[in-house]
């Protein structure tokens, strides 16, 4: 079964401190890896996907196939990055998208 | 292009009345992702539609549940005789259609059953 876990509901920083937002996922293929992001009072977006390797907003999430795992990484946050954070996984050609439950990450002056 | 569009953004409806959400996807895009999500929780995908054919509905519940893309127009996700249960955010998303395409989402509807 295909299943995405993020086990901080909240996470809560300083501004200029690094952050990570943990993502775990369960899969037996190879699965496609996504971050999006919802700020306030806007839809829901994507932020960036494995397979671009590209650092967006200064974020990046490398994939771990060892550890099963997609974290999100900032080295230093801002204020700006507070938000609603969503892992989700696609795989085996579905291109349904499979969520984690969220993480809303609030970033403090 | 205006992004994906979502009607009504907000909906009320009493127990045993049908609910109809709009999704108008993106320009261009012939696919469309119906996803649901409860107070608390991550979204959960519904149904996945091209322009008049369901691909995958294994996310929608078994009864009073229905979703369609017609040929022209939005596509619409049908709740028949709704219950307090059903009360959650409803997601639509689109893409081009290519596999591993990026999806784009719209703003979602709200319903309330009373």
């Amino acid at each position: 079964a295909q299943r995405v876990t993020q086990p901080e509901k909240l996470l809560s920083v300083f501004k200029g401190a690094p952050v990570e937002l943990k993502c775990n996922y369960s899969y037996s293929g190879s699965p496609e890896l996504f971050w999006y992001v919802q700020y306030s009072r806007q839809r829901l977006q994507l932020l960036l996907r494995h397979i671009s390797r590209e650092s967006i907003k200064g974020f990046t999430a490398d994939l771990n196939k060892g550890e099963t795992s997609f974290h999100l990484k900032k080295p230093f946050a801002q204020e700006e990055d507070s938000a609603m954070y969503y892992c989700a996984l696609s795989g085996g050609g579905a291109q349904k998208l499979v969520f984690g439950q969220g993480t809303r990450l609030t970033i403090n002056p | 292009n205006a992004g994906v569009m979502q009607n009504p953004r907000h909906l009320v409806r009493r127990r045993g009345q049908e609910a109809r959400l709009r999704c108008s996807p993106m320009k261009g895009h012939s696919h469309v992702y119906w996803y649901r999500q409860l107070p608390e929780e991550g979204l959960k995908f519904m149904v996945y539609l091209q322009k008049e054919n369901i691909i995958d509905e294994s996310g929608m519940p078994k009864e009073r549940f229905s979703a369609e893309f017609p040929k022209e127009g939005p596509s619409i996700l049908r709740i028949q005789q709704v219950v307090r249960g059903d009360s959650a955010a409803y997601f639509c998303a689109s893409s081009p259609g290519t596999s591993r395409d990026t999806q784009y989402f719209g703003p979602g509807t709200r319903l309330t059953v009373l």
